[in-house]
């Protein structure tokens, strides 16, 4: 089964960029996504990639696919202090065989 | 747009004892799914609904666990009897098939059990 994984925690100053990283095994997912909890909440979704897309972007948040090295990444522009949260990657195959990663926590540091 | 309403928020229940959670899925929604999130790690899938059958239950501990939707909306999980390592934040999500990006799930606020 789709194996995904991600560092476990990053720390940024407010105002820098943060760079998400995730890598999984299984090429047949048919959308990528990236979530995110914060304390004591569900899940959120912010936004998602379909497989052929190499990059995607959505306000100050940019998506990139390397189909190639199975990587995904999360690009957060201007983060803020509301950005602190854990960032979860995700991929499935039309609504089924969803696997999360373990998370990753963004800590912004003012 | 009412969002996946779930019940309890908070439950403390010791070893043996049975507990059941309650999921209300965004309207329309015909795929529910139930997670089990223990602490520091991602969701991992209990349990996939298509409206009231399974797809997918290859993860549930069907020795202790159990779920239904009886009539493709609301659904419940029960853990009988509950064990320590149950202890984890239960997520319920719902999708809607069919609709682009593919089934993207919409989560609830989860129900946080403690089990001593």
């Amino acid at each position: 089964g789709e194996d995904v994984e991600q560092s476990l925690f990053l720390s940024v100053r407010e105002g820098d960029s943060s760079v998400i990283n995730c890598t999984y095994t299984d090429s047949s997912s048919t959308y990528l996504y990236w979530y995110k909890q914060e304390p004591g909440a569900g899940l959120q979704l912010l936004t998602y990639i379909f497989s052929n897309m190499d990059m995607k972007q959505d306000q100050r948040l940019t998506v990139l696919l390397n189909k190639k090295d199975k990587h995904l990444s999360l690009r957060i522009a201007d983060t803020q202090t509301g950005d602190s949260a854990i960032y979860f990657c995700a991929g499935g195959l039309e609504g089924q065989n969803f696997v999360f990663g373990p998370g990753t926590r963004l800590s912004v540091l003012p | 747009e009412a969002g996946v309403a779930q019940s309890p928020r908070y439950k403390i229940i010791e070893k043996r004892q049975s507990v059941a959670f309650w999921c209300n899925p965004i309207s329309g929604h015909a795929t529910l799914y139930w997670y089990q999130q223990i602490l520091g790690q991602g969701p991992k899938l209990l349990i996939q609904f298509q409206n009231n059958g399974v797809v997918d239950d290859s993860q549930l501990p069907k020795d202790r666990f159990s779920a239904e939707r009886l009539k493709g909306v609301d659904s419940t999980l029960k853990i009988q009897p509950a064990k320590l390592e149950d202890s984890a934040v239960y997520l319920c999500a719902s999708s809607l098939v069919g609709s682009v990006p593919g089934g993207t799930q919409y989560f609830g606020p989860g129900t946080r059990l403690l089990v001593l």
